[in-house]
């Protein structure tokens, strides 16, 4: 079946420009996670979604980073007056109900500031 | 977050079984050892999980230690295609997310 996707597959935008980025989770799935990866580095949690519940928004590096699930599948990613500390690839997951330690990942978003 | 310890960097010869370790020595009763690959401009992909005994899949083997303060993530024959990073993670069921380190570089060589 169809894994997680995710879209733009890369980004170029201009510091302080806003972007939004696309994640479409594994059909069923009922959780969902963002990361980000910067180069050469590890993956750093950004937010949770589990079904209808209040997001977990505790990985957020600052107020210009939100998002939002609509109707438990798809969720938006958005960067507001991005700065070049923006610069990485954000990844998306998503879980079966209970299954938290089997996370599928999509391909991620490679994000440029310049 | 329970942190682990994993080298930077390890080489295997193609074809030839790979044990990369894990240290976990404040690894809680709840919490299980997962761990995950990624392959050169993927995203991670799940290889296996444990909590006490040991575990054997497809992909993998994990060897967890009887304190379970270590773990070792076995690859019974290296291949090209299984050069990857490899995060050793620990984390329940229910966490939120899961906490990856920078892991371990594996290198296989032809």
């Amino acid at each position: 079946g169809a894994g997680v996707s995710q879209s733009p597959s890369n980004k170029v935008t201009e510091k302080g420009k806003d972007v939004e980025l696309r994640c479409d989770p594994i059909s069923g799935h009922t959780a969902l996670y963002w990361y980000r990866q910067s180069l050469g580095q590890g993956l750093e949690f950004l937010i949770y979604f589990q079904g209808n519940s209040a997001p977990d928004k505790s990985g957020l590096p600052s107020d210009r980073f939100s998002a939002e699930r609509t109707g438990g599948s798809v969720s938006t990613l958005t960067i507001q007056r991005t700065q070049q500390e923006d610069s990485a690839v954000y990844l998306c997951a998503s879980s079966a109900a209970g299954n938290s330690y089997e996370q599928y990942f999509g391909p991620g978003t490679r994000l440029t500031v310049t | 977050d329970a942190k682990t310890t994993q080298p930077n960097s390890m080489e295997s010869n193609e074809e030839e079984p790979v044990h990369l370790p894990c240290n976990h020595s404040t690894i809680s009763g709840t919490d299980y050892i997962h761990w995950y690959r990624q392959l050169p401009s993927q995203g991670p992909e799940y290889v296996i999980h444990g909590l006490t005994s040991n575990v054997n899949n497809r992909m993998a083997s994990l060897a967890i230690a009887e304190d379970r303060k270590s773990s070792t993530l076995i690859l019974h024959r290296a291949t090209l295609r299984d050069a990857a990073v490899y995060y050793c993670i620990l984390g329940g069921t229910g966490a939120n997310n899961l906490f990856f380190g920078t892991g371990t570089r594996l290198t296989v060589i032809p």
